[in-house]
């Protein structure tokens, strides 16, 4: 079993639509949650950060997390053609600052 | 600032031939991070660096050498190139505790 599970897609939805992109993990040891966006052939930026359970928000992002379930979520409102990209979830412990476990990545496209 | 800078962008090898991959960042971070992603398959950890003269091994290090010699440079020495290197390869630095990480734009190698 992987460490940390995410569906590969892709994903293909109409502009202005809501995206729910979700991640499962095993360690429940893991405190810190990131979801990265990735353009074709750049590297990954950071999008949203969390610690712990609970619900993050920043603009058309929500970032989710629930640690009794091990899942976490990322919601995008009002999807735009410039969100197509590849979103990949991260995680790690206290303490292990960059040492990230990732997801395998969703790729999303946006049509106009 | 121009972040993380990876050279080269693109490049090819013969088995059997090596070569070293560019890394180096001017933010003054002082971890830096080598992962490599392989289609659908997300990021893996190949070595990091806390500080110029420490490194550690990641998750797959397996072929690869690294080495610090300054905060800036963090350059990822491949001995005897194998197709099983094929990959994009990503170097990330960042400040410490659980800040940002920060990526380059990534090397895209292929070994045939």
């Amino acid at each position: 079993q992987k460490e940390v599970e995410q569906d590969p897609g892709p994903l293909s939805v109409p502009e202005g639509a809501i995206v729910s992109l979700n991640c499962t993990y095993s360690n429940s040891a893991f405190q810190y949650f990131m979801w990265y966006r990735q353009y074709s052939r750049k590297g990954p930026e950071l999008l949203m950060y969390t610690y712990s359970s609970g619900n993050k928000e920043d603009g058309r992002f929500t970032a989710q997390v629930d640690k009794s379930s091990k899942y976490i979520s990322l919601f995008i409102r009002d999807s735009q053609p410039s969100d197509s990209a590849t979103y990949l979830c991260a995680m790690t412990t206290y303490n292990q600052g960059g040492k990230l476990i990732f997801g395998q990545g969703t790729e999303l496209s946006v049509k106009p | 600032n121009a972040g993380v800078t990876q050279t080269p962008k693109f490049r090819i090898l013969k088995i059997g031939q090596s070569m070293t991959l560019q890394c180096t960042q001017d933010m003054n971070h002082n971890y830096m991070y080598w992962y490599r992603q392989d289609p659908g398959m997300g990021l893996k950890l190949i070595y990091y660096s806390v500080g110029a003269g420490i490194t550690d091994k990641g998750e797959v290090p397996n072929g690869y050498n690294v080495s610090r010699s300054t905060t800036e440079d963090f350059p990822l020495r491949l001995e005897l190139a194998a197709p099983s290197q094929t990959s994009v390869y990503f170097c990330a630095s960042h400040q410490g505790g659980n800040e940002k990480l920060f990526f380059g734009s990534g090397t895209q190698l292929s070994v045939l």
